[in-house]
C-alpha cells in the first residue's frame, strides 16, 4: 500500500484568517495528489488535483484564488483556505498513490471556521 | 459526466444475513470501478476494485455493464462490517482521481 499523513486533523480558525493542511505521501513519490471536501451526511467532491512542480488542476465551480493548492516537492502537497468563512467549514481529504494503483487517503481535517 | 448514485443512505441487518450495498453510475466509457469502506474513526480504504475480481472481507461485487450496477454483496454480514460503504468511479485512467457516490451506512445488528 501506500501511506498518506494528513495535519491538522481538526482546526478552528476565525473568519477571514487562512489555514494551511498539509498531505504528505510517507512511503512513496506522489507526482500528483487529489484534494477533496466532504460536507456533513454528503459525499466527497473532488476539488482540485495537485501536480508536483506545477499550478494544480481545480473542478469546476472550485475557486482557486480561494483554495490554494501548493506541491512543491514530491511527499507534500498543501492546501490552503484563504479568508475564511463559516460557509467553508467541511471535512478536507487528500489522496494519493503510486502509478496504477488505487488511492490512499489521509485522515481527514475538519475545519470549523467561527 | 460520471455520476455515481447510492439509494441507500442507511442500511440495517441482523448478524448473519446477507447484505447488498447498491451502487449505478453513468459513464458512456469504460469505467473503473470501486468500493472504499470507512469504519468509524478510520480513514478511507479501499475495500474492493472491479477489475481485481477479489473477495475481500467477505464481500464480492460485479461489474454488470447492462445494467451500469456495481452492488456490494456479503452472504452472511457481521457486526464488524458497520462501517460507511462508498461507491466510486474512475473515469480518467487515474485510480485516484474518483467520482464517488453519497455512501450508504451499513449498521449489522446483533
Amino acid at each position: 500500500g501506500a501511506v498518506v499523513s494528513q495535519h491538522p486533523s481538526r482546526v478552528i480558525c476565525k473568519s477571514g484568517t487562512s489555514v494551511k493542511i498539509e498531505c504528505r505521501s510517507l512511503d512513496f513519490q506522489a507526482t500528483t495528489m487529489f484534494w477533496y471536501r466532504q460536507f456533513p451526511k454528503q459525499s466527497l467532491m473532488l476539488m482540485a488535483t495537485s501536480n508536483e512542480g506545477s499550478k494544480a488542476t481545480y473542478e469546476q465551480g472550485v475557486e482557486k484564488d480561494k483554495f490554494l493548492i501548493n506541491h512543491a516537492s514530491l511527499t507534500l502537497s498543501t492546501l490552503t483556505v484563504t479568508s475564511a468563512h463559516p460557509e467553508d467549514s467541511s471535512f478536507y481529504i487528500c489522496g494519493g498513490g503510486r502509478p496504477n494503483t488505487e488511492a490512499f487517503f489521509g485522515q481527514g481535517t475538519r475545519l470549523t471556521v467561527v | 459526466a460520471q455520476r455515481v448514485t447510492q439509494p441507500e443512505k442507511l442500511l440495517s441487518v441482523f448478524k448473519g444475513a446477507p447484505v447488498e450495498l447498491k451502487c449505478n453510475y453513468s459513464y458512456s466509457g469504460s469505467p473503473e470501478l470501486f468500493w472504499y469502506v470507512q469504519y468509524s474513526r478510520q480513514r478511507l480504504q479501499l475495500l474492493l476494485r472491479h477489475i481485481s475480481r477479489e473477495s475481500i472481507k467477505g464481500f464480492t461485487a460485479d461489474l454488470n455493464k447492462g445494467e451500469t450496477s456495481f452492488h456490494l454483496k456479503k452472504p452472511f454480514a457481521q457486526e464488524e462490517d458497520s462501517a460507511m460503504y462508498y461507491c466510486a468511479l474512475s473515469s480518467s485512467g487515474s485510480a485516484r482521481q474518483l467520482t464517488f457516490g453519497s455512501g450508504t451506512q451499513l449498521t449489522v445488528l446483533p
